[in-house]
């Protein structure tokens, strides 16, 4: 199963700053946070990962709490193109293993 | 275009044929993975390799499933016997390899449809 707990789905206008939350309240200390968002028809698209520190890139921003018991994407300026699902992932670093474990994620709704 | 390629994008076939699909990963990536998607659902994970070893494999892949990977660069997924619980998403995805949370880049998948 999943560890981690999103809504099923948000709405945001376009040009606004959509914030998706997560929560992974049983995260370990070597447990990474990672975001992906899945465009319909699409595969998987990595979006940006963190541990601990708040991380940003060119498409979005990772917001962890200091418990990192929860954490927000932030994509500052959302457009139609930002409809997705996004998918909050959970996983060790380094080792052998290997998969990501997705939930249902969050179906994001960029309205005009 | 250096991202990871699927082929077929889409096959239909008949219930209890053989399919197999080709799954191309980003050419420097020595991991390379196997995803199940059913409609509604999140992506499962079916198999991994590290170069031409299979070193995970996920109580969903049955003995009719079997993956290949011969060289370390491309890998194929043969579906025996299909059965229409089989229709789905099989996405791909690459990564580098051990000593850091890579992340993984995903193919466009093959959409399968069993009759």
């Amino acid at each position: 199963d999943a560890k981690t707990t999103q809504p099923p789905s948000m709405d945001c206008a376009e040009g606004r700053a959509a914030n998706l939350p997560c929560n992974h309240s049983t995260i370990s200390g070597n447990e990474y946070v990672y975001w992906y968002r899945q465009i319909h028809s699409q595969g998987p698209q990595y979006i940006i990962h963190g541990l601990k520190n708040n991380e940003t890139n060119e498409m979005a921003s990772l917001i962890i709490t200091e418990d990192r018991k929860s954490s927000t994407l932030i994509l500052p300026h959302a457009t139609l193109r930002d409809t997705a699902v996004y998918y909050c992932i959970v996983r060790v670093k380094g080792g052998s293993q290997g998969n990501l474990i997705f939930g249902k994620g969050t179906k994001l709704s960029v309205k005009p | 275009d250096t991202g990871v390629s699927q082929n077929p994008r889409h096959k239909i076939t008949k219930r209890g044929q053989n399919v197999t699909f080709r799954c191309d990963p980003i050419s420097e990536h020595n991991r390379l993975y196997w995803y199940r998607q059913t409609l509604g659902q999140g992506p499962e994970f079916l198999t991994y390799f590290q170069n031409e070893a299979q070193l995970e494999k996920s109580r969903l892949l049955s003995d009719r499933f079997s993956a290949e990977r011969p060289k370390g660069s491309f890998s194929t997924l043969e579906i025996q016997r299909t059965e229409q619980g089989d229709s789905a998403m099989y996405l791909c995805a690459s990564s580098l390899g051990q000593g850091g949370p890579y992340e993984q880049y995903f193919g466009p998948g093959t959409r399968l449809t069993v009759t």
